[in-house]
């Protein structure tokens, strides 16, 4: 079965600061990844996803993600944080293969962005 | 062109009651999935349909259960309410079932069990 980690559950950042959130996977097969932003009272938002190629994936908003496969890990970066940037972060994997789609999201991370 | 609806946004109901939650889709789009979201356990998936027809279920009891329209609106339904129940209920749509097409999500609604 496919799960998500996501070792901080809170991280605290500097307006202007970098940022990079932590998430490792376990799947058996090559892994369908994304990252997604859910704002107080709102839905998730898409950030970004990677299904093969190109290890680095550019996603919306100015954050990035690296696929590594010897990690098992699929961490999110940003070069700046901006103080809008404050919300909850998962990763999730998604199972490839057509009537067996599940996607599994990691516990999340709390990010606070300080002024 | 507008997102996906949830309604209502917020329920409370009483232990032991039924509540139904709808979704729906963002137009075009044929498949519906549900996920809960609680503090203790995250983001967990559901079921989804496609078609009208559900393809894929999580790990739930036979309390939850959902339906799709043939216009793609699609409901849940959660039967002898528990307090462990509460939650924030998301709805997902997307062109196509399966990981390759993009999932919208709705701004979810909040249940809560008294």
């Amino acid at each position: 079965a496919q799960s998500v980690t996501q070792p901080d559950i809170h991280i605290t950042v500097s307006e202007g600061a970098s940022l990079e959130l932590r998430c490792n996977y376990s799947y058996g097969a090559t892994p369908y990844l994304f990252w997604y932003v859910q704002s107080p009272g709102q839905g998730l938002q898409l950030l970004l996803k990677y299904f093969s190629g190109d290890t680095l994936v550019q996603g919306i908003k100015g954050f990035e993600a690296e696929f590594k496969r010897s990690q098992s890990s699929f961490n999110l970066r940003k070069p700046s944080v901006h103080w809008s940037d404050a919300a909850e972060y998962f990763c999730a994997v998604g199972a490839s293969g057509g009537s067996n789609y599940k996607l599994t999201f990691g516990k999340g991370t709390l990010l606070t962005v300080n002024p | 062109k507008a997102g996906v609806t949830q309604t209502p946004r917020y329920l409370i109901k009483t232990r032991g009651q039924q509540v139904t939650l709808s979704c729906s889709p963002i137009s075009g789009h044929r498949s519906v999935s549900w996920y809960q979201q609680t503090p203790g356990q995250g983001l967990q998936f559901l079921f989804e349909y496609f078609s009208e027809t559900q393809r894929n279920k999580g790990n739930f009891p036979g309390r939850f259960s959902g339906r799709q329209f043939s216009n793609s609106r699609s409901e849940m339904n959660v039967s002898t309410l528990e307090l462990g129940d509460s939650a924030l209920y998301l709805c997902a749509s997307s062109l196509l079932p399966g990981v390759y097409s993009e999932q919208y999500f709705g701004p979810g609604t909040r249940l809560t069990v008294t």
